[in-house]
C-alpha cells in the first residue's frame, strides 16, 4: 500500500460523456502527478501539480483538465470522452517538487463504450 | 534525457537472484538511474535509484558500472510476487516538472 488513494477503481461510461477521477496523495506529500496507461501507448505523463499550482504538462489532451485543491487532493476531469480514452489512469505523489521518487496509487480503470 | 535499453523479457527461478540489466550509454554526468516495477495492472512501484555508487535497500541492489553506461538491478532472492515489468529510467534533477518517462521495460517472470 503506497498511501495514495484513487477513486473510483473502475468507471464505465459512454462516448461524449464527462468523468472525474479523484486522487488523495500520501499524507504530507505536496506534489501530485497524473499518468495514463493504455495498451498502445504505455505509461505516459499527463500533468503535475505542486501545492495547488500546475508545474508541468505532458501529453494531456485539451479535453482533459486537472486541479489540486487546498487539502492537496487532486481531480482529473475527462470530457467529450472517446473510445481511445479507455485506459488506466494513475495518480502519484511525492514529498516535494523535483523528485523522481514517486508513489503511485492503484489506478482508475476507465472504459469508454 | 538518456535513452535506456532493456531486454524485453527474462525468466528467473524462484529463490535465485534476478539480475536485470539496463544500458544507458548516453547518460550524462548529472543523470540518475531509477528503477520502478509494475505488477500486473497495479500502480508502478519505486524500487531504488543511484547516481554512481552502488545502492542497496530492503527491496533490491543497484549496481552501476564505473563508466555509468550500464546498470543492473538485483533482486537477491526472487519470489513469485516479483513477477512484474521492471522499468529502468534515467533522469536529471530538475527544480520542477520532474515527470517520469517509462519505456517498455523488462518483463520478469519468476518461476517455481
Amino acid at each position: 500500500d503506497s498511501g495514495v488513494t484513487q477513486t473510483p477503481k473502475h468507471l464505465i461510461t459512454a462516448t461524449g460523456q464527462r468523468v472525474t477521477l479523484r486522487c488523495s496523495p500520501r499524507s504530507g506529500d505536496l506534489s501530485v502527478y497524473w499518468y495514463q496507461q493504455s495498451l498502445d501507448q504505455g505509461l505516459q505523463f499527463l500533468i503535475q501539480y505542486y501545492n495547488g499550482e500546475e508545474r508541468a504538462k505532458g501529453n494531456i489532451l485539451e479535453r482533459f483538465s486537472a486541479q489540486q485543491f487546498p487539502d492537496l487532493h487532486s481531480e482529473l476531469n475527462l470530457s467529450s470522452l472517446e473510445l481511445g480514452d479507455s485506459a488506466l489512469y494513475f495518480c502519484a505523489s511525492s514529498t516535494r517538487d523535483g523528485m523522481y521518487e514517486q508513489y503511485f496509487g492503484p489506478g482508475t480503470r476507465l472504459t469508454v463504450t | 534525457d538518456a535513452k535506456t535499453t532493456q531486454p524485453t523479457s527474462m525468466d528467473c527461478a524462484e529463490g535465485r537472484a534476478a539480475n536485470l540489466p539496463c544500458n544507458h550509454s548516453t547518460i550524462s554526468g548529472n543523470e540518475y538511474v531509477y528503477w520502478y516495477r509494475q505488477i500486473h495492472s497495479q500502480g508502478p512501484q519505486y524500487i531504488i535509484h543511484g547516481l554512481k555508487n552502488n545502492e542497496t535497500n530492503e527491496m533490491a541492489s543497484l549496481i552501476i558500472t564505473e563508466d555509468r553506461k550500464s546498470s543492473t538491478l538485483i533482486l537477491p532472492h526472487a519470489t513469485l510476487r516479483d513477477t512484474a515489468v521492471y522499468y529502468c529510467i534515467v533522469r536529471a534533477p530538475m527544480e520542477y516538472g520532474n515527470k517520469l518517462v517509462f519505456g517498455a521495460g523488462t518483463i520478469l517472470r519468476v518461476k517455481s
